[in-house]
Formats: C-alpha cells, sequence, structure tokens
C-alpha cells in the first residue's frame, strides 16, 4: 500500500460527458502529479501541483483540469470526453517537489480505470 | 518524441536465470534515472534508481547499470523469481527549472518481464 488513494478505481461513461477522479495524497505530501497510461503507452505527464499551487504542466488537454485542495487532496476534471480519453489515469506524491532525495521518486495510486463509451 | 525508449515490450526468462531489461534515452540533461515496477491492478512502485555522476547501483538482487556516452541503461535482476514477473518501468528526471524546480519523472512503455519456474 502506498499510501496515495484514488477513487473511483473505475469508471465507464459516454463520449461528451465530464467526470472528476479524486486523489488523497501520502499523509505529509504536498507534491500531487497526474499521470496518463493509455493503451500499450508509457505513462504521460500531466500536470502536477505543490502545496495547492500549479508547478508544472505537461501534455495536459485543454479540455482536462486539475487543482489541488487545502487539505492537500486532488481533483482531476475531463470534460467533452472523446472515445480516445480511455486510459488509466494515475496519481502520485512526493513530499517535496523533487520526489525522494531529489531522484523523481514519487509514490503511486492504484490508479482510476476511465472507459467512454 | 519519446525520450525515453524501452524497446522490447516483453521479455521471457526462466527462474534463476538473470533478467536484463534495457532503455535508451535521447535527453542528455537527465540527472537520476529510476526504475519502477508495477504488477497488475496497482500502481507503479519504485524499485532502484542511479545518478547520472554514477555507472552502477545494486540494492540486492537489482543492478542498474548507467552509460551516458551510449544514453542507454540498463536493470539486471540475478537470480529472477517468479514473483518478478511485473511491468517495468524506465523513467527519467531533470529538474525544470534551477533553485528548487520540480523533477518530473519521464516514463518509458515498459517491458512486461515474466518469469517462468
Amino acid at each position: 500500500d502506498s499510501g496515495v488513494t484514488q477513487t473511483p478505481k473505475h469508471l465507464i461513461t459516454a463520449t461528451g460527458q465530464r467526470v472528476t477522479l479524486r486523489c488523497s495524497p501520502r499523509s505529509g505530501d504536498l507534491s500531487v502529479y497526474w499521470y496518463q497510461q493509455s493503451l500499450d503507452q508509457g505513462l504521460q505527464f500531466l500536470i502536477q501541483y505543490y502545496n495547492g499551487e500549479e508547478r508544472a504542466k505537461g501534455n495536459i488537454l485543454e479540455r482536462f483540469s486539475a487543482q489541488q485542495f487545502p487539505d492537500l487532496h486532488s481533483e482531476l476534471n475531463l470534460s467533452s470526453l472523446e472515445l480516445g480519453d480511455s486510459a488509466l489515469y494515475f496519481c502520485a506524491s512526493s513530499v517535496g517537489l523533487a520526489g525522494v532525495s531529489g531522484t523523481g521518486e514519487l509514490f503511486f495510486g492504484e490508479g482510476s480505470r476511465l472507459t467512454v463509451l | 518524441d519519446q525520450q525515453v525508449k524501452q524497446n522490447s515490450p516483453s521479455l521471457s526468462v526462466q527462474e534463476g536465470r538473470i533478467s536484463i531489461l534495457n532503455c535508451d534515452y535521447t535527453n542528455s540533461m537527465f540527472d537520476y534515472f529510476l526504475w519502477y515496477k508495477k504488477y497488475p491492478a496497482e500502481g507503479p512502485t519504485f524499485l532502484i534508481s542511479i545518478s547520472s555522476i554514477k555507472d552502477k547501483n545494486e540494492d540486492g538482487r537489482f543492478t542498474v547499470f548507467l552509460n551516458k556516452s551510449a544514453k542507454h541503461l540498463s536493470l539486471h535482476i540475478v537470480p529472477s523469481q517468479p514473483g518478478d514477473s511485473a511491468v517495468y518501468f524506465c523513467a527519467a528526471t531533470v529538474q525544470l527549472h534551477a533553485s528548487g524546480g520540480s523533477y518530473i519523472p519521464t516514463f518509458g512503455r515498459g517491458t512486461s518481464l515474466i518469469v517462468h519456474p
């Protein structure tokens, strides 16, 4: 158990809809990262928040947005969903900006599997 | 443009033998290299890392080798055990900005290792 909690574990929805994925980081971790894993693809970095503020942005679509709340949990909002958005969405956390010991070691949740029909 | 490449989608090894997983990268600015292990229905978990100033790091049965001139790293597992069967992700990090900037791991697509009893 990594200590990172993601909900829901599975989600099935239709094209054009909007969903929200939730992540609770490990206790004490200030930094939250969102990654997307599509079929046969590696983990694609979407966005990072640190103590409530956006710190880094990757290949995140304009239809997607995220935020980190004062209690440090984070939500990833996906709107106007398309078939290609079907993927596994991972949340990860770390104490600071640089993972453990500055190496980039992150602690991942089990992921939220989104299926768009 | 994939900066971290794992060209072998799968690898099959006999129990007790050596498993060698390979990874190539293109960005010479990467500071750290990491290997993550992922079991089905679980998130990736950190396995071992190596700094760009080193060429070898060992942790029990796991050794990572880094060849900077070739932009290549490999993970050796000796001896391989059936419980090592998982997907292994290679990742690399670089600090986005000086003075406390984020380290965001860039992941490869993964190699599925199967260790046969």
